[in-house]
């Protein structure tokens, strides 16, 4: 049972185009994240959503809009992308103490 | 503001010698602190937290981490390191003192292990 999951794993398009990652998960929380982990390995914060309503919005460009259907699931769209938003894009969401990541999408962008 | 530095981007060990990786973090308060680990091409995995309880914190496949506040560190140790310990390991700080808000990553310190 995947407790946080993602679609696609890999995800390559041209510049330009508009995409979107989804993110599910089975664990009951009402926070989910969204992070950015570039070619260094470093990972930032997006995006936070509790209970469907976003709470952290950090400099992202408004080319990424996230959207919460419901409590369970955080979608990721990324209009016009550009090749710096080539990276992997983690989904997480969290218990009190404690945060559950997704397994990733690389995205690349050509 | 809250932030993490760790002080190596990069550790080799051999098989079954001790791993120490070091974390120092800045914080106005007393903090949440946690150590991650992403082994290549997969997810994070929450190696162990720090939530304002026992200074020494015990967490999954061997590893422990100390709090001290007086050095505003949280080390990560293990006695022995095994072939799949070789990872990215991450130290991590709670924006605010709770895991459910935001999480200020460290640059992350790549551990290789040799045979």
């Amino acid at each position: 049972d995947t407790a946080v999951s993602q679609t696609p794993k890999y995800l390559v398009t041209q510049m330009g185009n508009d995409k979107s990652i989804k993110c599910e998960q089975n664990l009951g929380h009402d926070t989910m994240y969204w992070y950015k982990q570039d070619s260094k390995k470093f990972l930032k914060i997006m995006f936070s959503y509790n209970n469907k309503e976003l709470i952290i919005n950090e400099t992202v460009p408004n080319r990424f809009s996230p959207k919460s259907p419901d409590k369970a699931h955080l979608n990721l769209h990324i209009n016009s992308l550009e090749l710096g938003d080539s990276a992997v894009y983690f989904c997480a969401s969290s218990s009190a103490y404690e945060q559950y990541f997704g397994p990733g999408t690389r995205l690349t962008v050509t | 503001a809250q932030s993490v530095t760790q002080l190596d981007s990069h550790v080799s060990v051999s098989e079954g010698t001790p791993v120490l990786l070091r974390c120092n973090y800045s914080s106005s308060y007393s903090p949440s602190l946690f150590w991650y680990v992403q082994h290549p091409n997969k997810g994070l995995q929450l190696l162990l937290k720090y939530t304002s309880a026992a200074t020494l914190v015990k967490g999954i496949n061997g590893f422990e981490a100390e709090f001290k506040k007086s050095e505003t560190s949280f080390h990560l140790t293990k006695p022995s390191a095994h072939m799949s310990d070789a990872a990215e390991y991450f130290c991590v700080v709670g924006v605010g003192g709770d895991s459910w808000g935001k999480l200020q990553f460290g640059a992350g310190t790549q551990v290789v292990v040799t045979p």
